[in-house]
């Protein structure tokens, strides 16, 4: 079946420092699924963060970023300056023909001033 | 535009207790599925249907757990006699594309 796994259950960053949340993928499809990133802000429901559904393309939203790479079947999502807005739970998730989500277990991102 | 909405927030059981959780998806959205989150983990796929048919109950367990979505609008999930590995918070989401919307979900505590 379709797995994702996230390596960093728990990252620490201070302000204005970058940020990278590792997220590699398996798929039993022979085609290339749809990618994505979700967010959990303390006290709200889960939403999408950003999609991409072409390999080789990369996603951008509210300053993260994250290319899809067929080659190393990973997803990773970085930002160059974090704020301590950005503090939440991060998944990783793969659409394999709209048949649902496979999401990794997430990564939950405290950054301090 | 209303979000997907669940009822109820919270709910606390003990073993061998009945339960029913309740969402209503966003209007025009012809997916709804039912997602289990237990603690640090990620969501993981129970059900899944278009319109009103069942498309995916693969990893839904069977003897203890039934979704139906009747008319193809909202939707009822119920545990017929918990478990303390039920505990977890269960998501409800709906879509027209790719793009999933997801409920606050319902936090469940089974004792």
């Amino acid at each position: 079946g379709d797995s994702v796994t996230q390596t960093e259950g728990q990252v620490t960053v201070s302000e204005s420092k970058s940020l990278i949340i590792n997220c590699t993928y398996s798929t039993t499809s022979i085609a290339y699924p749809n990618l994505f990133w979700y967010v959990r802000y303390p006290g709200e429901g889960l939403q999408l963060l950003l999609k991409v559904i072409t390999a080789g393309q990369k996603g951008s939203s509210r300053g993260f970023e994250a290319t899809y790479n067929k080659e190393t079947t990973s997803f990773h999502l970085q930002k160059a300056s974090v704020q301590e807005s950005d503090s939440a739970v991060y998944y990783c998730a793969l659409d394999n023909y709209a048949q649902g989500l496979t999401f990794g277990l997430g990564t939950r991102v405290s950054v301090f001033p | 535009e209303a979000g997907v909405t669940q009822s109820p927030r919270y709910a606390v059981l003990q073993e061998g207790q009945a339960v029913s959780f309740w969402c209503d998806p966003i209007s025009g959205h012809d997916t709804l599925y039912w997602y289990q989150q237990p603690r640090d983990q990620g969501p993981q796929l129970l059900v899944y249907f278009r319109d009103e048919a069942v498309i995916d109950n693969s990893q839904l367990p069977s003897d203890r757990f039934s979704a139906v979505r009747p008319k193809g609008t909202n939707s009822t999930l119920k545990i017929q006699s918990a478990k303390q590995g039920d505990t977890a918070t269960y998501l409800c989401a709906s879509s027209t594309g790719d793009t999933l919307y997801f409920g606050s979900g319902t936090r469940l505590t089974v004792l």
